[in-house]
């Protein structure tokens, strides 16, 4: 499977400040970046699909303008959490796909608590 | 919305076999993943079904038809590091590549 990253693991923020979560395809031509929320003990819940040089598409509820997606190469792309609030703390995981693929291989994951 | 629906816990004791059981609704469906993460982890990729069978990949098998809405995947010889969480992960036809997640079955491999 394609190898994916994602930086930071972890971060610690304070209340209003703005967090920016990179996911990085190391081995594999992601045309399709999806991010994803999950809550403790939930399942993860899909946030926003992202395609390279496109605008995101969000799901129902989830705000665009509090989570910022961009998608500018096949290897990159970045989430950025604008004023975080604590209900915002959560883990938050990237997959990749490509062109024709239907499997998605996932990042480790970033757990951002929100101060 | 979609409706995935997987037990919430299960209980098995090392060397011995379980099956988590998978139901979902077959209208649009495109193809059936389940996905292993254990606690404070990523998901990593087990299993992709789109035809109805079995798909054996050594201790872990997966089975679906398309039919009954219906999956289950099988884990065998249990071994203490299978303690995890089994996702259960749908796509859709519509729905490009996007994947609908089951709750997760927390699996717990004892002594």
């Amino acid at each position: 499977g394609a190898v994916v990253s994602q930086h930071p693991s972890r971060v610690i923020c304070k209340s209003g400040t703005s967090v920016k979560i990179e996911c990085r395809s190391l081995d594999f031509q992601a045309t399709t970046m999806f991010w994803y929320r999950q809550f403790p003990k939930k399942s993860l819940m899909l946030m926003a699909t992202s395609n390279e040089g496109s605008k995101a598409t969000y799901e129902q509820g989830v705000e665009k303008d509090k989570f910022l997606i961009n998608h500018a190469s096949l290897t990159l792309s970045t989430l950025t959490v604008t004023s975080a609030h604590p209900e915002d703390s959560s883990f938050y995981i990237c997959s990749i796909t490509g062109t024709g693929q239907e499997t998605q291989y996932f990042g480790p994951g970033t757990r951002l608590l929100v101060l | 919305g979609q409706n995935i629906d997987q037990p919430t816990e299960m209980t098995a004791t090392e060397g011995a076999i379980v099956q988590i059981n998978c139901t979902y609704q077959t209208s649009g469906f495109n193809g059936l993943f389940w996905y292993q993460q254990h606690a404070g982890e990523a998901p990593t990729f087990l299993s992709y079904n789109v035809l109805d069978g079995l798909e054996e990949k050594g201790r872990f098998s997966s089975f679906l038809s398309r039919s009954k809405g219906y999956s289950y995947l099988l884990l065998k010889e249990l071994q203490m590091k299978d303690s995890a969480s089994y996702l259960c992960a749908q796509a859709l036809k519509a729905a490009g590549n996007k994947l609908t997640f089951g709750g997760g079955t927390r699996v717990l491999v004892k002594p």
